[in-house]
C-alpha cells in the first residue's frame, strides 16, 4: 500500500485553515492515522482511525475521509502547529507504510 | 504513562551489525494486541517503518531490509532489541522506536530517537 500526500509543503499564516491530504494505493477503510513532527523531534500521534484525536491533541486538529482518500484539517493554525504532518496505513500490518510529509511552514 | 528511550552506538562501521535497544516503561508489552516497532528516517527525508514485534513474538520487518533485520523482545527486562547486519552509508538516520496501541492499531507513543551515523 503505498501512500500520496499532497502538497509535500505549504505556506500558511497564524489562524488559517490548512488541509492536508493523503491519498491510499488502495482502499483502507478507516485505518488511517496522522503525525505531527518538528525538527529534532520525534513524531507524535495526532488522529487515529481516520478521525480520532489522540490523548491531548487540540480539538482544531481533525480528520476525515475513507476509503482511500483521507484528510487532515487544522482551523486557525497556531505557531505551534508549524511542524511536518505524515499520514500512516494500518490497515496492512505486514508492512506499516508513511506518506512522504507535508510541511507546514509560516507565511 | 508509556515511555521509550532508545540507546545504541552513534557511529557504526560500514559491513558491521547495528544493535539498537528500545527500553520501555509504562506498559508490560504482553497484552493481547499490543506492540513496539522500529521507524528510521534519514537527515531530511521521510520516516521509515523497519519492523515489529507483538506481545505474542510474532514479529514483522520491512521487505526491503528483512534479510538484514532481526527485532527481539525481552519483557522482563522492558526491552525491544532491533539488530541491522551490513550496515551501509545510505543506513545513516535517526532511529525510533514506538508502542503500538492493542486497539486502533497507532503508533500512540515515541521515543526520542537515537541518530546513528555509519561511517569508516
Amino acid at each position: 500500500i503505498q501512500l500520496t500526500q499532497s502538497p509535500s509543503s505549504l505556506s500558511a499564516s497564524v489562524g488559517d485553515r490548512v488541509t492536508i491530504a493523503c491519498r491510499s494505493s488502495q482502499n483502507i477503510t478507516h485505518y488511517l492515522n496522522w503525525y505531527q513532527q518538528k525538527p529534532g523531534r520525534a513524531p507524535k500521534a495526532l488522529i487515529f482511525g481516520k478521525s480520532n484525536l489522540h490523548s491531548g491533541v487540540p480539538s482544531r486538529f481533525s480528520g476525515s475521509g475513507s476509503g482511500t482518500d483521507f484528510t487532515l484539517a487544522i482551523t486557525s493554525l497556531q505557531p505551534e502547529d508549524f511542524a511536518t504532518y505524515y499520514c500512516q496505513q494500518s490497515f496492512n500490518t505486514l508492512v506499516y507504510t508513511f506518506g512522504q510529509g507535508t510541511k507546514v511552514e509560516i507565511k | 504513562q508509556i515511555t521509550l528511550k532508545e540507546s545504541g552506538p552513534t557511529v557504526v562501521k560500514p559491513t558491521q551489525t547495528l544493535t539498537l535497544t528500545c527500553t520501555f516503561s509504562g506498559f508490560s508489552l504482553t497484552t493481547d494486541g499490543e506492540g513496539v516497532g522500529w521507524f528510521r528516517q534519514p537527515p531530511g527525508k521521510a520516516l521509515e517503518w523497519l519492523a515489529f514485534v507483538y506481545w505474542d513474538d510474532d514479529k514483522r520487518y520491512s521487505p526491503s531490509l528483512n534479510n538484514r533485520l532481526t527485532i527481539t523482545r525481552d519483557t522482563s527486562e522492558k526491552q525491544v532489541v532491533l539488530t541491522m547486519t551490513n550496515v551501509d552509508p545510505v543506513d545513516s538516520a535517526t532511529y525510533f522506536c514506538a508502542h503500538r496501541t492493542a486497539g486502533p492499531y497507532y503508533f500512540d507513543y515515541w521515543g526520542p530517537g537515537t541518530l546513528v551515523t555509519a561511517s569508516s
